[in-house]
């Protein structure tokens, strides 16, 4: 299995309150991704990544930042979690058009 | 911008039939195609990938999946059924310079005993 660690694997938060998401690879990939996975929309991209301090936006992107000061960490931050931000948010990496690697996935739930 | 549409987002087979799940994808250049499946409440596994080389590409647990250009689909198929094949599906679709994965709603397959 690629080395993808995602914390924590699961979340309660409130409405309002920052969120931060870790997703740590030991694979030296160049390219990070974050998406989220919601019941009839399949996983959706939220922000990637092609490079330290590099970021773009994905399909979801309002309401999320990204963060990337290292080449093994990308950070997902919700500025002021809101209910629809309630989902699963998985991590990828990869180095090619030719495959991705997911992490297990962090369930958030907002209260 | 690339699409892709899995027709049917429940399956039903019965154990030891065949299964086929429907993948089409909208790409203007060749694109890499992926099938990607989840057991409840875990990460996403790879299934196979098609990346030019070989039309018919063999997979893990016996899946297997035909690309066909003349009709944009990538559909995956397994001759016989088995409890543990019970999840959900993901198609995908990267390429054109784009490293990122587009994917398709899912489909969850159920295996009636």
């Amino acid at each position: 299995d690629a080395g993808i660690t995602q914390s924590p694997r699961h979340k309660v938060t409130e409405t309002g309150t920052p969120v931060t998401l870790r997703c740590h690879q030991t694979e030296n990939h160049r390219y990070m991704y974050w998406y989220r996975q919601d019941p009839g929309h399949g996983l959706r991209l939220i922000h990637y990544s092609y490079g330290v301090k590099d970021t773009d936006k994905g399909e979801v992107s309002d309401g999320y930042s990204v963060s990337r000061s290292k080449t093994e960490d990308f950070l997902l931050t919700l500025e002021s979690a809101t209910s629809s931000q309630t989902s699963v948010y998985f991590c990828a990496i990869s180095e090619s058009e030719a495959e991705a690697f997911f992490g297990q996935g962090t369930r958030l739930t907002v209260v | 911008a690339q699409s892709v549409t899995q027709l049917g987002s429940h399956v039903s087979v019965s154990e030891g039939a065949l299964v086929l799940l429907r993948c089409n994808y909208s790409s203007s250049v060749p694109p890499y195609l992926f099938w990607y499946v989840q057991y409840p409440n875990q990460g996403l596994q790879l299934l196979l990938k098609y990346t030019s080389a070989a039309t018919l590409v063999k997979g893990i647990n016996g899946f297997e999946a035909e690309f066909k250009k003349s009709e944009t689909s990538f559909h995956l198929t397994k001759p016989s059924a088995h409890m543990s094949d019970a999840a959900e599906y993901f198609c995908a679709v990267s390429g054109a310079g784009s490293y990122q994965l587009t994917f398709g709603k899912g489909t969850k397959l159920s295996v009636i005993p």
